[in-house]
This record gives structure tokens, sequence and C-alpha cells, in this order.
């Protein structure tokens, strides 16, 4: 089945030590998009590729780097993790934004702690 | 910038039951479109519905419904029949029709559902 994968579900890294997630996609999609979830709140856009173009948002943290070698992947690196960037860490995919009603595909997540 | 507001944090419904999530929405635009997304817990969040605010038929997937009032910026989401496996966060999320800020989904706050057997 077609899917965005998500490695791994589960993160633990140190307070300051570099860390990298990474998402893949079998749908051939033009977008891949790198959501941030904190505890019961609502999904954050951190980033997003359209192709090999990258946008990011306003107030995404330069803590927060992405990297999209191909199709395929796309990687998500917190550089310098702070307690503050545990959280759950989404990725999804669309074929592209030319209309609205394109769907949003998810990924299962990863959750991050920061020791 | 649009907003979304989800006011029930949480909802509980017996199976079998219909339950409604409400959500409302700010925008100053004429052409947008409308989701609910589930999350169940420790699973990929999915897309439940949606609607395009251009068309006046309220959107309609099996035991899920919506309740689209343009004028009044609503759009909630009738779940009929509800079923164990309806047990979820679910999020209604916001998409302008328009290129650029048409990239991003608004999402609000979410309402945790519970299904009681």
């Amino acid at each position: 089945d077609a899917m965005v994968i998500q490695n791994p579900r589960y993160q633990v890294t140190q307070f300051g030590k570099p860390v990298t997630l990474s998402c893949s996609q079998t749908l051939n999609h033009n977008v891949m998009y790198w959501y941030q979830q904190k505890s019961s709140q609502a999904p954050k856009l951190l980033f997003h590729y359209y192709d090999k173009d990258f946008n990011n948002e306003a107030d995404t943290p330069d803590n927060f780097q992405s990297r999209r070698p191909n199709t395929s992947f796309c990687f998500l690196d917190i550089r310098s993790p702070g307690l503050g960037d545990a959280a759950m860490y989404l990725c999804a995919t669309s074929r592209d934004y030319a209309t609205g009603m394109n769907e949003q595909f998810f990924g299962p997540g990863t959750r991050l702690t920061v020791l | 910038a649009q907003t979304v507001t989800q006011s029930q944090p949480e909802m509980s419904v017996q199976e079998a039951e219909t339950v409604t999530l409400s959500c409302t929405y700010d925008t100053s635009e004429s052409d947008y479109y409308l989701f609910w997304y589930k999350q169940p817990p420790s699973r990929q969040m999915i897309l439940v519905i949606r609607q395009e605010a251009y068309k006046q038929q309220n959107a309609t997937e099996n035991r899920f419904s919506v309740n689209f009032q343009k004028a009044a910026k609503s759009f909630s989401l009738k779940i009929s029949d509800s079923q164990l496996g309806d047990a979820a966060m679910y999020f209604c999320a916001y998409r302008s029709y328009h290129s650029g800020s048409a990239r991003q989904l608004t999402f609000g706050s979410g309402t945790q559902l519970t299904v009681l057997p």
C-alpha cells in the first residue's frame, strides 16, 4: 500500500545532542510537510517542500532544518534540541497544492523525548 | 490570518448513538476548504470528510456528515451510529482557496471523542 512512513516511531535524545527524524513516501507526491504537535495541541506547520523548493514558516526556530534529497525522502534535523522541543513530529504529503482540496496524507509520527 | 476554534476539548457518546462535534472559524475569504481529520491513539491522522465553501450541499461520507453554515462560519461534524473505532482526537482544519497561503492547513485545537460501550 502506498503510504507515508516515519522512522523511528520513538526517539530519545539528550539536551543539545543533534537528532534527525526521517520520512519517506511511496505516493510520489510533490509536497512534503513537517508538523510539530505538542501534547493535546493542534499540529503546527514547521516547513514544507514543493519538489526541491523549501518553504520555511516565519516562526519556525532556526534550530530546525530540513533536507529533501529526492522525491521519496525528507529529513527533519534538530541541531540542538531543548526540553521544549519534546513533541510528536508529523510528516505529511500532498500531490500538490494547485487546488486547496488536495488531501494531505499523514505518517504515524515520531515521538521525540529530550532528556 | 484565519483561526479555527473547537470549543469542546472532550466529548463522549454511547456506542450506536449520534454525536456532533462543533467547529467555528474566522476568515475574510469567500473561497476556502474545510476538513475534519481523525487522529486515533498512536496512529496516523486520516481525513474524515471535506467541504468546499462554494458548495451549499453538506458533505457526507457514510456515517459522517457535516453541517456547513457559511454565514455563521460554522462547520460541525455529525457521527451517526458511533462505533468503538471512532474514538480518537478530531481536528477541524481550514485551507485557503488561494495559492501561497493555500499551502497551509490551519487546525483547531481538537476534540477528544470517547465512545462508551
